[in-house]
């Protein structure tokens, strides 16, 4: 069974520029969560989608959002890049939306903002 | 608010040697705890979930314990080998299906 896909792997922008990253989960996982991943504050939880809704937000401003598909696919977008942006964006999935299900993270896409 | 440590963030040990990497939680109120382990530059890969209900989890020569009470779990790696090299994480769930990582520590098996 193929794992979390994530693409693309490497992204270079510049500020003010919009970006779009995309996660395949593993199939007939249902749940998908976005993580940025930083030096300077480590992994930090963006958002979870289930059932094409969102159902957890973390604490970032309103210039990252995402969305679901029917087929479970993920898309997060963020616009108006600031080299702050500049991470490891890592998907996470899962079977279902339950608290005690193992989540299976994707390889990241490395994005750097210039 | 949850907040997860671990210590040490780094750690060198010669090959054969057993591991012993440490986690703590400040909330007790968890679902689960997963120990993760990344490569450089590479996603996060999956090693032990314990859920709150047990205390242990062994996967190989992979031992993980969960204290909920006093907010600790310890990974344990038997005979150690330059393979295990990496950054391993632990990370609780709470609500939702969120998770809330610690800083990881950062391991180096020497030949």
């Amino acid at each position: 069974k193929a794992g979390v896909t994530q693409t693309p792997r490497y992204l270079i922008k510049t500020r003010g520029q919009q970006v779009t990253l995309s996660c395949s989960p593993i199939s007939g996982h249902r749940s998908v969560s976005w993580y940025q991943q930083t030096p300077g504050q480590g992994l930090q939880f963006l958002f979870e989608y289930f059932s094409e809704t969102q159902r957890n937000k973390g604490n970032f401003p309103g210039r990252f959002s995402g969305r679901q598909f029917s087929n479970s696919r993920s898309e997060m977008n963020v616009s108006t890049l600031e080299l702050g942006d500049s991470a490891l964006y890592l998907c996470a999935s899962s079977l279902v939306q339950g608290v005690y299900n193992e989540q299976f993270f994707g390889p990241g896409t490395r994005l750097t903002v210039l | 608010k949850q907040e997860v440590t671990q210590i040490p963030a780094a750690l060198s040990v010669p090959e054969g040697e057993n591991l012993v990497l440490n986690c703590s939680f400040t909330d007790s109120a968890i679902y689960n705890l997963q120990w993760f382990r990344q490569d450089p530059g590479k996603g996060l890969t999956s090693l032990l979930l314990i859920q709150s209900s047990q205390r242990e989890q062994t996967s190989g020569r992979l031992n993980a314990s969960l204290d909920k009470s006093s907010g600790r779990s310890t990974l344990y790696i038997a005979a150690s080998q330059p393979g295990d090299s990496a950054t391993y994480l632990c990370a609780v769930k709470a609500a939702g299906n969120k998770l809330t990582f610690g800083g990881g520590t950062r391991v180096l098996v020497k030949p």
